[in-house]
């Protein structure tokens, strides 16, 4: 069975401090990790994704499978990077398994 | 404008009424996908297709029921059968069997509250 673990409901930090949104997952077959974000009055969109290896807006997240962790950071949180975060895990039949996500407040 | 269109918007509904809730896309995408949002759960599955005139089960799929008869749409009909159907229903889609799996595309989702 697919599972994500998102253990903060909440996160709230002061501007220019960093920030770790933690996930971690359970899959028994080769994972694909996502982040993906949902700003205020936005759709849900994808951030970032594992296998691409990129930063966006300054975000990276790195595959640990020896831990089955993807935590997502930013060294200087900003105030638009208040939203709400969702890891997600891909298995090979396409599905896309959501974790119970984390709303990332910024506060100036 | 290419995308994902949910509709209606927001939708009010009785006890023992069946609802359909519409999506459609023209992004020309093989899989289709429909989550149910609540407050502290996050997004579960209800169903979701990968080609016309087939869908699977998702984690939540009791009380829905879903058809796929063209690529662009697939609607979702919540059923009398759903205990709690008062929810943020989201629709989703994305291209498959390349490197871009996984990258869903969201619809701006439909409320429903049954009354």
């Amino acid at each position: 069975a697919q599972r994500v673990t998102q253990p903060e409901k909440l996160l709230s930090v002061f501007k220019g401090a960093p920030v770790e949104l933690k996930c971690n997952y359970s899959y028994s077959g080769s994972p694909e990790l996502f982040w993906y974000v949902q700003y205020s009055r936005q759709r849900l969109q994808l951030l970032l994704r594992h296998i691409s290896r990129e930063s966006i807006k300054g975000f990276t997240a790195d595959l640990n499978k020896g831990e089955t962790s993807f935590h997502l950071k930013k060294p200087f949180a900003q105030e638009e990077d208040s939203a709400m975060y969702y890891c997600a895990l891909g298995g090979s039949n396409y599905k896309l398994t959501f974790g119970k996500g984390t709303l990332l407040t910024v506060n100036p | 404008d290419g995308g994902i269109t949910q509709s209606p918007k927001y939708l009010f509904r009785k006890e023992g009424q069946n609802v359909t809730l519409s999506c459609e896309q023209n992004l020309n995408h093989d899989a289709m996908y429909w989550y149910r949002q609540d407050p502290g759960q996050g997004l579960r599955l209800i169903y979701y297709s990968q080609i016309v005139n087939d869908f699977q089960k998702g984690d939540i799929a009791e009380g829905y029921s879903v058809s796929r008869e063209k690529k662009e749409s697939f609607p979702l009909t919540v059923t009398s059968a759903q205990k709690n159907p008062t929810a943020f229903y989201l629709c989703a889609s994305s291209i498959i069997g390349t490197a871009n799996t996984g990258e869903l595309f969201f619809g701006e989702g439909s409320r429903l509250t049954v009354l």
